[in-house]
């Protein structure tokens, strides 16, 4: 079973930031914090992955919070090729990624 | 496009029927992992091979089985396919395991669809 939780779904204006949040109420340590997302009918797609530290890539910024029992996904300016079902993970280096049920976020014009 | 391809993109079976699926790694990576998408839901992981030796397995019957080969590919094999092994398999290929061989992200291949009546 997943050890995250997510809201199923959300929306977003085009254009402006989308925060995704996501709780990991039992993190150990060791634990990465992975994001991925899955467009329709296509493979998942690696965003974005930390370990305490906030984190800034080409696509995303995570920021995790100091005691690591939750996590923000931040897509600065959404476009309507962001809409996707976003999945956080928590899990050992090397572990075996366990998915849980994503958010749903639909960007509209 | 991630360099992963898994084939076919479709398939029909019957119930009682064997099928094999195929995937092939991106170059550069000795790990690939399978999972099954039921219509709706997250990825289930199914197992892991690392270096042709299985390294960890899902909530999966034994009739799912796999192999990987030396150049790193592939195959997963279900046997005795019943209804609910309806869904899209996907694979997914990464560096390693831990240390400085490891890569913290896995490519996915745009999966195969496996419907069985």
């Amino acid at each position: 079973d997943a050890k995250t939780t997510q809201p199923p779904s959300m929306d977003c204006a085009e254009g402006r930031a989308a925060n995704l949040p996501c709780n990991h109420s039992t993190i150990s340590g060791n634990e990465y914090v992975y994001w991925y997302r899955q467009i329709h009918s296509q493979g998942p797609q690696y965003i974005i992955h930390g370990l305490k530290n906030n984190e800034t890539n080409e696509m995303a910024s995570l920021i995790i919070t100091e005691d690591r029992k939750s996590s923000t996904l931040i897509l600065p300016h959404a476009t309507l090729r962001d809409t996707a079902v976003y999945y956080c993970i928590d899990l050992n280096q090397g572990g075996k990624l366990i998915f849980g049920q994503g958010t749903e976020l639909s960007v509209k014009p | 496009e991630t360099g992963v391809t898994q084939s076919p993109t479709h398939l029909i079976k019957t119930r009682g029927q064997q099928v094999t699926l195929r995937c092939s790694s991106q170059s550069g990576h000795n790990t690939v992992s399978w999972y099954q998408q039921a219509l709706g839901q997250g990825p289930q992981f199914i197992f892991q091979y690392y270096r042709e030796e299985e390294n960890g397995r899902g909530n999966f019957p034994p009739r799912f089985s796999g192999l990987q080969f030396p150049n790193y590919s592939s195959e997963l094999n279900v046997n005795a396919l019943e209804l609910d092994d309806s869904a899209l398999y996907l694979c997914a290929s990464s560096r390693g395991l831990a240390g400085s061989d490891f890569s913290h992200e896995q490519f996915f291949g745009p999966g195969t669809r496996l419907t069985v009546l």
